[in-house]
């Protein structure tokens, strides 16, 4: 089974802080994913990576950067905490799909509740 | 604009019901669809998905049925039972590499026993 492991289950910050949410998937996978989850919102990609050292911009980069140094760890940073970043961070991975395959899923990890107080 | 939109924010039936959750996107150019269950404190766990050349996809007691025309898709599930009880989300794609992927709100749905 595909295994996406994110490395805190719930943190609580200060505003102003760094943060770190750290994800780690053990498939080979070449895409991988930060999402953030908020009530009446649903999923809204943060960034995403499909290769290493490689990365883009989803619906709502502001205020967050990324990280992939290595195929299977993408990590996602909050240069300075705020009250609005509170909410639930999942990280999810997809392989490429080889050409004329069916379109692949994602695998999600458990997510990180993050409260910035 | 939200491109995929889940326009019942809850929705409560009987165990042993069928449970009908709806889906209605925007974009044209969306080709695959998926549904995501999500329980309290864990990750989204995939569900079913659909292929725009298809217009119904079924695993045991789930079935996605697909309307192009009308860009909506649903999700039956018969019979309900009470582990059913999560929040559902609908996710479009717009290509064939897995990198796009849009989620609708979310639907909550509650199995009454």
């Amino acid at each position: 089974d595909v295994k996406v492991t994110q490395s805190s289950r719930y943190l609580v910050k200060r505003t102003g802080e760094k943060v770190f949410l750290e994800c780690v998937q053990d498939m080979d996978h070449e895409n991988m994913f930060w999402y953030r989850q908020d009530p009446g919102l649903g999923l809204r990609l943060i960034y995403f990576s499909y290769d290493v050292k490689m990365k883009e911009k989803g619906d709502i980069p502001e205020g967050y950067s990324v990280s992939r140094e290595k195929k299977e760890r993408f990590s996602l940073i909050l240069e300075s905490a705020s009250t609005n970043q509170t909410s639930m961070y999942l990280c999810a991975s997809t392989p490429r799909p080889l050409q004329g395959a069916t379109n692949e899923k994602l695998f999600f990890g458990s997510g990180t509740q993050l409260s910035v107080l | 604009d939200q491109q995929v939109k889940q326009n019942s924010p809850s929705l409560s039936v009987q165990e042993g019901r069928i449970s009908i959750l709806n889906c209605d996107y925007t974009n044209s150019m969306f080709d695959y669809f998926l549904w995501y269950k999500k329980y309290p404190a864990e990750g989204p766990t995939f569900l079913i998905s659909i292929s725009s050349i298809k217009d119904k996809n079924e695993d045991g007691r789930f079935t996605v049925f697909l309307n192009k025309s009308a860009k909506h898709l649903s999700l039956h599930i018969v019979p309900s039972q009470p582990g059913d009880s999560a929040v559902y989300f609908c996710a479009a794609s717009a290509d064939n590499y897995g990198q796009n992927f849009v989620f609708g709100p979310g639907t909550r749905l509650s199995v009454l026993p």
